[in-house]
């Protein structure tokens, strides 16, 4: 069985770009959330799709924004990148919205210079 | 607001020396503490779930136990291979809101 998928690995990228990012989760798994990762931060929650729309969203600003497909794969966005953003991303799918377990992807490395 | 704190923040060990990594958390009802092991480079490892007070799970050298407050990672006679970031997370009970807290984590180093 597949795990959770994303893609690309590694993104560098300039200030003031915009990336997208993606995400394929476990077949019949069809809730994906969004993690940042940062040394000084940690794990921190961005947001949550469910059946095509965002169900929860955490404290970052409306540059961050995402989508799922029908499928359940999921994108996410980040317009006008600061350096700030660098971080890893995170995706986590869970069969429902319980996230009783949810299983991460090895994540997307993103550097803004 | 939900909050989550790990300690240490790293720990070495002797191969075969038994220790224990701390949860402690702060959350509006619990609906399940998680236990995720990370090795540098990758994402998270689902270890545990625990839902309510008294709660034990066991994997291999692994622990996992949970009270009212705080959660212990046990780990016995680790070895070199066991060497990873541990991280401890919470979901919150009622409301719509699944998202999961992590605490900053431990950093656990076995040396041979």
């Amino acid at each position: 069985k597949a795990g959770v998928t994303q893609t690309p690995r590694y993104l560098i990228k300039t200030r003031g770009q915009q990336v997208t990012l993606s995400c394929s989760p476990i077949s019949g798994h069809r809730s994906v959330s969004w993690y940042q990762q940062t040394p000084g931060q940690g794990l921190q929650f961005l947001f949550e799709y469910f059946s095509e729309t965002q169900r929860n969203k955490g404290n970052f600003p409306g540059r961050f924004s995402g989508r799922q497909f029908s499928n359940s794969r999921s994108e996410m966005n980040v317009s006008t990148l600061e350096l700030g953003d660098s971080a890893l991303y995170l995706c986590a799918s869970s069969q429902g919205r319980m996230n009783t377990e949810a299983f991460f992807g090895q994540g997307t490395r993103l550097t803004v210079v | 607001e939900d909050q989550v704190t790990q300690s240490p923040e790293a720990l070495r060990l002797q191969e075969g020396e038994s220790s224990s990594l701390n949860c402690s958390y702060t959350v509006s009802g619990l609906r399940g503490l998680f236990w995720y092991r990370q090795d540098p480079g990758k994402g998270p490892e689902f270890l545990f779930t625990l839902y309510s007070a008294g709660e034990e799970k066991e994997k291999e050298r692994l622990k996992a136990t949970l009270t009212k407050k705080e959660s212990f990672l046990h780990i016995t006679a680790p070895k070199p291979e066991d060497s990873a970031t541990y991280l401890c997370a919470v979901q919150a009970g009622g409301g719509s809101n699944y998202k999961l807290t992590f605490g900053k984590g431990t950093l656990l180093t076995v040396n041979p």
